[in-house]
């Protein structure tokens, strides 16, 4: 199964508003990244939040962890056409202090911002 | 050099062909990728090299068969592909274990948009 399922599948806002999205996992992790994608392009990395850290923010970014409720939010703030894109999260799940090379990505968030 | 760069951009190939997709990266990345994707759905692993050694194959059909001539570079072969193989396949990379304290974050290639006919 997903280890990552995310809300809203689909969402749709006008430009210069706010955009959240949110992600639910299932087992421990060592942190949690967000990608962007583009339509039939190539993931960019967003951020990542470590298990130890609850909030984090990359210019317009805010990223959100609540290790407790195992779940994470993206917030993108003023939004522009240009954030117009699929966005993942993804988890390194928890398996030894080494860390892990095998990320599990979520279902996705379509994001369209209307100009 | 922050890019991953594969090719070819598209490939359209018969169900009897062999070909190849290549992937390239000169960040001195230590491990690399395949991903699967189809439309609307999230990236699904299938092979990862950690130091040039193929560590995890997550059940992939022999039909597939990955190759990492150096530590720069990432082949995946292709042969007897069914149309259920038409997809986006993405190569990424990212540090390695020894990049640091969990350092795992992976940079992506644009993708080979694979059509089998």
């Amino acid at each position: 199964s997903q280890q990552g399922e995310e809300d809203p599948q689909a969402l749709s806002i006008q430009e210069g508003e706010n955009a959240t999205m949110n992600c639910s996992y299932k087992t421990s992790i060592n942190n949690l990244q967000w990608y962007r994608q583009n339509s039939g392009r190539g993931l960019v990395h967003l951020i990542l939040i470590r298990s130890n850290e609850r909030e984090k923010h990359s210019g317009r970014l805010r990223v959100t962890l609540d290790t407790s409720k195992k779940s994470s939010s993206l917030l993108i703030t003023a939004s522009r056409a240009a954030d117009t894109a699929s966005y993942f999260c993804a988890t390194d799940p928890y398996i030894s202090n080494f860390g892990n090379e095998k990320l599990t990505f979520g279902t996705g968030t379509r994001l369209t911002i209307i100009p | 050099d922050t890019e991953v760069t594969q090719t070819p951009k598209h490939l359209v190939m018969g169900m009897t062909n062999k070909k190849s997709l290549k992937c390239e990266q000169h960040m001195g990345h230590r491990a690399m990728y395949w991903y699967k994707q189809k439309a609307k759905k999230p990236p699904e692993l299938m092979f990862v090299y950690s130091y040039e050694k193929l560590s995890i194959n997550e059940s992939v059909p022999s039909r597939f068969s990955p190759e990492c001539p150096n530590s720069s570079l990432l082949n995946l072969h292709l042969h007897a592909l069914q149309p259920e193989d038409s997809a986006l396949y993405l190569c990424a990379s990212s540090p390695g274990l020894a990049g640091g304290p969990r350092n795992n974050e992976q940079f992506f290639g644009p993708g080979t948009r694979l059509t089998v006919l």
